[in-house]
């Protein structure tokens, strides 16, 4: 099974919304509700943001929703903010106890 | 709070050996599966492998199967990596995270460790 496919980069101003997309297939995105989102400033480790589509952990702020349609899943970052900028990896369970991860889209906030 | 310390990375010789270590703490670390997950610079990350809380169940991602072996001591709240036939793709920061019961996902990483495969 392949890498899930993200933007490479996108941007958007403090304050504006912007939204990030996640492609698989019908075996993966489109077939299981275990898509994840993982935020990642540099030389840290990832921090989870999404489970299950659009459950948020403890701690995450509402700002930050996710959603699925078919076989592509997205986060939306609403009134972004400066600390929102980093590294954004999606992730979906693949069945048979294989997990697949997106290349990763960098958010810049201008 | 959940905390996961990755050590024994390092440089390698192309098909050497390597063994990661992952110091868990802040949980009930024999409730819960944990994974390895591997990042190579400027890439996204790569899920290896999963081991279920008793220990029994282990599972690999094709690009590690028949070279790598993960395990865990419940007893000393530790998982490992012992990494064999080491090749320059197998160049990574890896990682350790926890696995959030209920859902196929995982919540918690550690800071990593870098294994660098080169002659």
């Amino acid at each position: 099974q392949s890498a899930l496919t993200q933007p490479r980069s996108v941007s958007g101003s403090p304050g504006q919304s912007v939204t990030i997309s996640c492609t698989g297939t019908s075996s993966d995105v489109g077939y299981y509700n275990y898509v994840s989102w993982y935020q990642q400033h540099p030389g840290k480790a990832p921090k989870l943001m999404i489970y299950d589509v659009s459950k948020w952990p403890s701690g995450v702020p509402d700002r930050f929703s996710g959603s699925k349609s078919g076989k592509t899943a997205s986060l939306t970052i609403s009134g972004l903010q400066a600390e929102d900028e980093a590294d954004y990896y999606c992730c979906s369970y693949g069945g048979s106890h294989i997990w697949l991860f997106g290349g990763g889209t960098k958010l810049t906030v201008l | 709070q959940v905390q996961l310390m990755e050590s024994g990375g390092g440089v390698v010789q192309p098909g050497g050996s390597l063994r990661l270590s992952c110091a868990a703490s802040g949980f009930t670390f024999s409730d819960y599966a944990i994974h390895w997950v591997r990042q190579a610079p400027g890439k996204g990350p790569e899920w290896v492998a999963v081991i279920h809380s008793d220990g029994n169940t282990k599972y690999y991602s094709d690009s590690v199967k028949g070279r790598f072996t993960i395990s865990r001591d419940n007893s000393k709240n530790t998982l490992y990596l012992q990494m064999n036939s080491l090749r320059a793709e197998d160049t990574a920061v890896y990682y350790c995270a926890k696995d959030l019961t209920g859902s196929y996902t995982v919540d918690y990483w550690g800071q990593g460790t870098l294994v660098t495969v080169s002659s």
